[in-house]
């Protein structure tokens, strides 16, 4: 069935260096991965997006990777800063519908 | 452009009563989505709605649960009675297009049950 697994369900770095946070999908048939960052408190923000026609996007400090074959795709954060300090949440779309089903969501610290 | 407005805020409840909870998508986004964020956990899906119509409510306790978008703008959810287990942020959000596509998030509504 449906399902997007996400890991870790915390994590913290110190900053400057390099956070990693990855998510697993079971519809082989999805096509669109997006990332997004909910601070305390705040509403989720998409950070950065990718489709499956491509296996790696880069914005700045973010970027995205996807391994269709193996049916992951993570999150690469570089230089972490303390404002990136918040919650994680990969999606994946559901084929046949329209809906997402959003990952646990990894809760990141950045230690000054 | 404006964002997705949710109201209230905050709203505090005891158990049996009702809620309701209104959503004003962004300009010319037909599809909009209700979902359920229980404190550390991702979004839930509740219901979504192409223009008035609804394309998914699979995971709406529709015992308890009503949403309606009738003029396929403005939409409202509702909880009669609620639960202890209701307590959660209710999430709004919109999009131009169903699918793949990104998500528009309101500010939420904090609901606690008590």
């Amino acid at each position: 069935g449906e399902n997007v697994e996400q890991h870790p369900s915390t994590l913290s770095v110190q900053e400057g260096d390099s956070a990693v946070i990855k998510c697993t999908y079971s519809d082989s048939a999805s096509n669109y991965f997006p990332w997004y960052k909910q601070e305390l408190g705040k509403r989720p923000q998409l950070i950065i997006d990718i489709r499956s026609n491509v296996g790696e996007k880069k914005d700045q400090r973010i970027a995205v990777t996807l391994n269709k074959t193996a049916k992951h795709f993570s999150l690469h954060i570089t230089e972490t800063q303390p404002e990136d300090s918040a919650v994680y949440f990969c999606a994946a779309p559901v084929s046949g519908t329209y809906k997402y089903i959003f990952g646990t969501g990894t809760r990141l610290k950045v230690l000054a | 452009e404006a964002g997705v407005a949710q109201s209230p805020r905050y709203k505090i409840i005891e158990k049996r009563q009702s809620v309701a909870f209104w959503c004003n998508p962004i300009s010319g986004h037909a599809t909009l989505y209700w979902y359920q964020q229980i404190l550390g956990q991702g979004p839930k899906l509740l219901i979504q709605f192409q223009n008035n119509g609804v394309v998914d409510d699979s995971q709406l306790p529709k015992d308890r649960f009503s949403a309606e978008r009738l003029k396929g703008v403005d939409s409202t959810l509702k909880i009669q009675p609620a639960k202890l287990e209701d307590s959660a942020v209710y999430l709004c959000a919109s999009s131009f297009r169903p699918g793949a596509e990104k998500l528009f998030f309101g500010s939420g509504t904090q609901l606690s049950v008590l």
